[in-house]
């Protein structure tokens, strides 16, 4: 099994532009989730989807944030215009329906976006 | 909002000392995981903990949820330098259905010195 696949793995752009973060989820999986990592805020939640629906974005912090997820194997997450305080490392997780509790979270690697 | 504080932020030990890190809930919560992530990783799931009182172990490292399920710790006895990285709790709230999210505690990073 590949794990999360995500792509970028490393964006730098400039404050104005588009940003598309894409992700892969593992295959049999109904869960995703998108994070974002700062030294500031630490680990927060953005956006989660179980099969393909968006079930909770009230960790978007605005308007310029957008996540889709047109089928099971493929999510992205958008930002327009982006800022530099957007700068995180953004990590992508899947997750099957658990039988217990919430279930074991599987990372991908992260994107790594600096906006200058 | 559910937060979640995890104490100490950091912790530097001598190779071969055990280790403990603490995670406190300003709510009662359902569950609650522990993540490792190494330096520019990403986190790794390490254990889930559902039930009042429950502990669980694995090798070295030893995991308790508390009995108001407000508060869990991760100890690990005589740490390696493969311990090194960011150790997370997170808990969720509510029901115990599958669908909730996670509230990710603020990590302890753990440095070994050889």
């Amino acid at each position: 099994d590949a794990g999360v696949i995500q792509s970028p793995r490393h964006e730098v752009t400039e404050m104005g532009q588009e940003v598309t973060l894409r992700c892969k989820p593992i295959s049999g999986h109904n869960s995703l989730f998108w994070y974002r990592q700062t030294m500031m805020r630490g680990l927060e939640l953005l956006i989660y989807f179980n099969n393909n629906v968006p079930i909770d974005d009230s960790g978007m912090p605005e308007d310029r944030f957008s996540a889709k997820m047109p089928n099971a194997s493929f999510s992205t997450l958008k930002i327009q215009p982006s800022e530099p305080r957007d700068s995180a490392v953004y990590f992508c997780a899947s997750r099957s329906t658990p039988l217990a509790g919430a279930g074991e979270q599987f990372f991908g690697p992260g994107t790594r976006l600096t906006v200058l | 909002g559910q937060q979640v504080m995890q104490i100490p932020q950091y912790q530097h030990v001598q190779e071969g000392e055990d280790f403990t890190t603490y995670c406190n809930s300003s709510t009662t919560l359902s569950n609650i995981q522990w993540y490792k992530q190494r330096p520019g990783g990403h986190p790794v799931f390490l254990i889930q903990l559902v039930k009042s009182g429950e502990v669980k172990k694995q090798k070295r490292l030893t995991f308790q949820f508390g009995e108001a399920k407000k508060n869990s710790s991760l100890h690990i006895t005589a740490t390696q330098t493969t311990d090194v990285g960011t150790y997370f709790c997170a808990g969720t709230g509510g029901s115990n259905f599958g669908n909730e999210k996670l509230t990710f505690g603020t990590g302890t990073r753990l440095t070994i010195i050889p």
